[in-house]
């Protein structure tokens, strides 16, 4: 089974902090994607990658970057987090077009 | 655990009925489907998946339709359990990215 883990489950941060989210997979999977989820909104697109180093912005990419310097791991940052950014974070990744996402189980971050 | 939307629309089934979960999708070019079904406090996990090529597959006890046709697209859950209770949702696969459905609540009646 495909294996994808968010080091977080929750995380309290204040306004301005930078904020790391850390996602790793196991299934050596060339996509990964960072989603953000609220009610009402459903799941929006933040950032995908790839590949390696390649990075592509989303619907929302306002706000946030990311980082891919291995295969296996997807970091999503928040330079400077502010109480908007408040949301359960989901990462997910996939090996091909033609197959389905696999997500974590997400990190519910509260920026107060 | 926090609610994943607001104001869905909520499906309510007997324990042991069927279950018929319908879900309209917006790309006439989309030629990937895929079922999630998310539990409170958890991220979607796949139930199931179809390609365009087909109009109906099976899996254990789920059983995805596609009608091109429409653009519609349904889940049936056989013998509806108490652990059936989640939101779930249909995505279409466009490049690389999920369009996203709105979701439906299950609610399992006992």
């Amino acid at each position: 089974d495909v294996k994808v883990t968010q080091s977080s489950r929750y995380l309290v941060k204040r306004t301005g902090e930078k904020v790391f989210l850390e996602c790793v997979q196991d299934m050596d999977h060339e996509n990964m994607f960072w989603y953000r989820q609220d009610p009402g909104l459903g799941l929006r697109l933040i950032y995908f990658s790839y590949d390696v180093k390649m990075k592509e912005k989303g619907d929302i990419p306002e706000g946030y970057s990311v980082s891919r310097e291995k295969k296996e791991r997807f970091s999503l940052i928040l330079e400077s987090a502010s109480t908007n950014q408040t949301s359960m974070y989901l990462c997910a990744s996939d090996g091909t077009f033609n197959s389905p996402l696999h997500f974590g189980n997400g990190t519910r971050l509260t920026v107060t | 655990g926090e609610s994943v939307g607001l104001h869905l629309p909520t499906l309510s089934v007997q324990e042991g009925d069927n279950s018929i979960i319908n879900c309209a999708y917006s790309n006439s070019a989309s030629d990937y489907f895929i079922w999630y079904k998310q539990e409170s406090g958890k991220g979607p996990q796949f139930i199931i998946d179809i390609r365009s090529n087909m109009d109906k597959r099976q899996g254990q006890r789920v059983t995805v339709l596609l009608n091109k046709t429409v653009k519609h697209l349904s889940l049936q859950i056989a013998a509806t359990q108490p652990g059936d209770s989640a939101v779930y949702f249909c995505a279409e696969k466009w490049n690389y990215q999920l369009i996203w459905g709105a979701g439906t609540k299950l609610i399992i009646k006992p």
